[in-house]
C-alpha cells in the first residue's frame, strides 16, 4: 500500500516550453502532496506543499508563476513548470501525506526533466 | 529551526563489514527523525523513522537506527552489508505539533560496498 506515482518518469523539452508532471496516490487519500527538486549529487529541496482544494504554500526563492501547483483531488497534484529554461533541468520529485496521518510521507519515483 | 548534519557524504565499507552512517539533528525539542534510501533515478524509500518510543528503531533491510538525545544524534547501522545496500542515503527531521511541517532532509551520505 502507500503508493505515489508520477508520470512522466522523463521528459525533454526545448527551451521556452511547459511541461506538466502529475503525482498520484494510487491506493489512498493525500490531503497534503509535497514537491522537491533535486541536483545531481544533491539533497532533496522543497519547493512547495500543496493542500487539496487550497493554494499552494512555495517555499522561499521558488517562484510560484514558474512553478504552478494545481491539487485538485485528494489523489493528484501536478506540477507545471512555465517557459522551462536549461537551469529548469533537475530530478523533480513528488511526496503524499496520509490523510490523517501526522507524520509519514510516500514519495514517487521522480521526474527527469531535461530543457534544451 | 530544525537541520540536520550528515558527516561524510561518501562512505565506502566492504562486503559484510559494518555499515555505520552518522546523523546529528538540532532542534530545541526530540523532533521526529527519518533515514531514507534512494537507488539511482528513483524516488525515496523510508527505512525507519522515530517518533517517541523506543530510542532503538529497527527498519527495512536489516538496518537500525539509535535515537541519542544527549548526542543529539540519530545514526544508521547494519551489521552485514551486502552489495544491494550501495545507494544514496538521506536523515531527515520534521517537527512534532504540525501534521503539515515540512520534513528537512541532510545532504545525503553515498554508501559504496567493496566486493
Amino acid at each position: 500500500g502507500a503508493v505515489v506515482s508520477q508520470h512522466p518518469s522523463w521528459v525533454i523539452c526545448k527551451s521556452g516550453t511547459s511541461v506538466k508532471i502529475e503525482c498520484r496516490s494510487l491506493d489512498f487519500q493525500a490531503t497534503t502532496m509535497f514537491w522537491y527538486r533535486q541536483f545531481p549529487k544533491q539533497s532533496l529541496m522543497l519547493m512547495a506543499t500543496s493542500n487539496e482544494g487550497s493554494k499552494a504554500t512555495y517555499e522561499q526563492g521558488v517562484e510560484k508563476d514558474k512553478f504552478l501547483i494545481n491539487h485538485a483531488s485528494l489523489t493528484l497534484s501536478t506540477l507545471t513548470v512555465t517557459s522551462a529554461h536549461p537551469e529548469d533541468s533537475s530530478f523533480y520529485i513528488c511526496s503524499a501525506k496520509l490523510a490523517g496521518a501526522t507524520d509519514t510521507q510516500y514519495f514517487g519515483p521522480g521526474t527527469r526533466l531535461t530543457v534544451l | 529551526a530544525q537541520s540536520v548534519t550528515q558527516l561524510g557524504s561518501h562512505v565506502s565499507v566492504s562486503e559484510g563489514a559494518l555499515v555505520l552512517l552518522r546523523c546529528n539533528y538540532s532542534s530545541s525539542v526530540p523532533p521526529y527523525l527519518f533515514w531514507y534510501v534512494q537507488y539511482p533515478n528513483q524516488g525515496l524509500q523510508l527505512l525507519l523513522k522515530y517518533t517517541s518510543a523506543a530510542t532503538l528503531v529497527k527498519g527495512i533491510n536489516g538496518f537500525e537506527a539509535e535515537f541519542k538525545k544527549s548526542e543529539t544524534s540519530f545514526h544508521l547501522t547494519k551489521p552485514s552489508a551486502h552489495m544491494s545496500d550501495a545507494a544514496e542515503y538521506f536523515c531527515a527531521v520534521r517537527a512534532r505539533g504540525s501534521s503539515a511541517s515540512k520534513i528537512i532532509f541532510g545532504s545525503g551520505t553515498r554508501l559504496s560496498i567493496r566486493p
